[in-house]
């Protein structure tokens, strides 16, 4: 069966220092990949998405990236972190073309 | 006027009794939807997706009505860990991509 996973869990990290959130899936292959982000009180957004290794698009403008090594690895990052950039942070992926979404556990940023 | 609306609750309900709430879209092209459940500072899970003749699991009933751009969700003989933040989802087709998230529905169940 497929699994998702994504870290750390939860991290505080203080204003312009730089952030680094990995996810990794396992038992597919070539799946579509999502960073999402839930502020309270707000919905879920999707910030980026990647349909294959190096493809990647945004959604939202902002001082975050996100990369694909590898088939099954997702990376989202910033250089400098924002007192806006906190929030729930969930990795999610689909089978390419399916439009049924599957969360990891979730990363908890805290930016102070 | 909100792609995805619902009802931010909470509901409060006592163990046993019966639940529903509604999710209204507003892009009539919608084409795909589905009901998540998130419990408390975790990640949303699949409850179920929402079929155009409705469709049941156990206790949840989900029902699409494309006229009035709406779908519902029902609990039956609710159990304290129904209790969870309900998430309603809508596709505008095309992969996930196109998925617009509802901010809701915060369910208590009473004991």
């Amino acid at each position: 069966s497929q699994t998702i996973h994504q870290w750390p869990a939860t991290l505080v990290q203080p204003v312009g220092s730089p952030l680094s959130l990995e996810c990794t899936v396992e038992g597919t292959s070539n799946p579509n990949l999502y960073w999402y982000r839930q502020a309270a009180g707000r919905g879920l957004q999707l910030l980026f998405y990647s349909v294959g290794i190096g493809q990647i698009s945004s959604e939202v403008p902002q001082n975050l990236s996100a990369s694909r090594p590898q088939d099954r690895q997702f990376i989202l990052s910033s250089k400098k972190l924002l007192l806006s950039d906190s929030g729930f942070y969930l990795c999610a992926w689909s089978v390419s073309g399916r439009n049924t979404i599957y969360f990891g556990e979730g990363s908890w940023l805290t930016v102070v | 006027r909100k792609e995805v609306e619902q009802d931010p609750g909470p509901f409060n309900v006592p163990e046993g009794a019966t639940v529903a709430f509604n999710c209204t879209y507003s892009n009539s092209a919608s084409q795909s939807f589905f009901w998540y459940r998130q419990d408390c500072r975790k990640e949303p899970k699949l409850l179920m997706s929402v079929y155009s003749s409705g469709n049941e699991d156990g206790r949840f009933t989900a029902q699409l009505n494309r006229a009035s751009q709406y779908i519902s969700l029902l609990i039956r003989d609710s159990k304290l860990s129904d209790s969870a933040t309900y998430l309603c989802v809508v596709s505008h087709g095309g992969g996930a991509d196109g998925l617009t998230f509802g901010k809701g529905t915060h369910l208590i169940i009473q004991p």
